[in-house]
């Protein structure tokens, strides 16, 4: 079975730095691209980024280019996202997701991590 | 970057009801179309993709057509379940762009 498990709910202080995890399991993680989505609270779906954790191959929103770092390590199966300076305006749940399909619909998705950016 | 729009972004509908929901993009993106429900507190749920291919365990009510920049999704008999918010996307070359989504409430 494919699973998407992301690490736990954060609360940080604007300024601070973050990286929230995603580690797949049930399939060869070196194969497929593994990528995030925003939801702020209220809001839609926005697309982050995705990486190929083969070759590291990263491509960003243009919404997100500069904003957030992914990476990955194969070496323990596990995605990342990244900031080094959170703003109040990162406050949201974070999604991690995997697309195999013909078409590239995301069609698995992790739990969710809520990230909380107050002073 | 390709914007993809939703109508309506609310719909109202009664169970047994017949909905559609409309997703444009703002240039043509083949048949490079999925759906997603997501209910409150829950990560969003693949429906159907390649526009109309329905996802394994997906009821039959459920229906997606269209290509180029004109979509629609359609549920032909509204069930109790599926009160939710429904999402479509686009794929075009490594990336992806979600419409603002569409709430069906209960009537």
């Amino acid at each position: 079975e494919v699973l998407l498990v992301q690490s736990g709910a954060e609360v940080k202080k604007p300024g601070e730095s973050l990286k929230i995890s995603c580690k797949g399991s049930g399939y060869s993680f070196t194969s497929y691209w593994i990528g995030w989505v925003r939801q702020m609270p209220g809001n839609g779906l926005e697309w982050m980024g995705i990486i190929y954790p083969g070759d590291s191959d990263t491509r960003y929103s243009p919404s997100f280019q500069g904003q957030v770092t992914i990476s990955a390590d194969k070496s323990i199966s596990t995605a990342y996202l990244q900031w080094s300076s959170l703003k109040a305006s990162d406050t949201a749940m974070y999604y991690c997701v995997r697309p195999s399909r013909s078409g590239w619909p995301f069609d698995y998705w992790g739990q969710g991590t809520l990230v909380t950016v107050s002073s | 970057d390709i914007q993809m729009t939703q109508s309506p972004s609310t719909l109202s509908a009664s169970v047994g009801d017949r909905v559609t929901i409309t997703c444009r993009a703002s240039q043509s993106v083949s048949s490079w179309l999925a759906w997603y429900q997501q209910k409150p507190g829950k990560a969003p749920k693949l429906l159907i993709y390649e526009a109309s291919s329905l996802e394994s365990g997906v009821p039959s009510r459920f229906s997606g057509s269209g290509s180029g920049t004109e979509f629609t999704l359609t549920i032909s008999s509204l069930q109790p379940d599926d009160f939710a918010t429904y999402y479509c996307q686009q794929y075009n070359s490594y990336s992806w762009t979600f419409g603002q989504g569409t709430k069906v409430e209960i009537k």
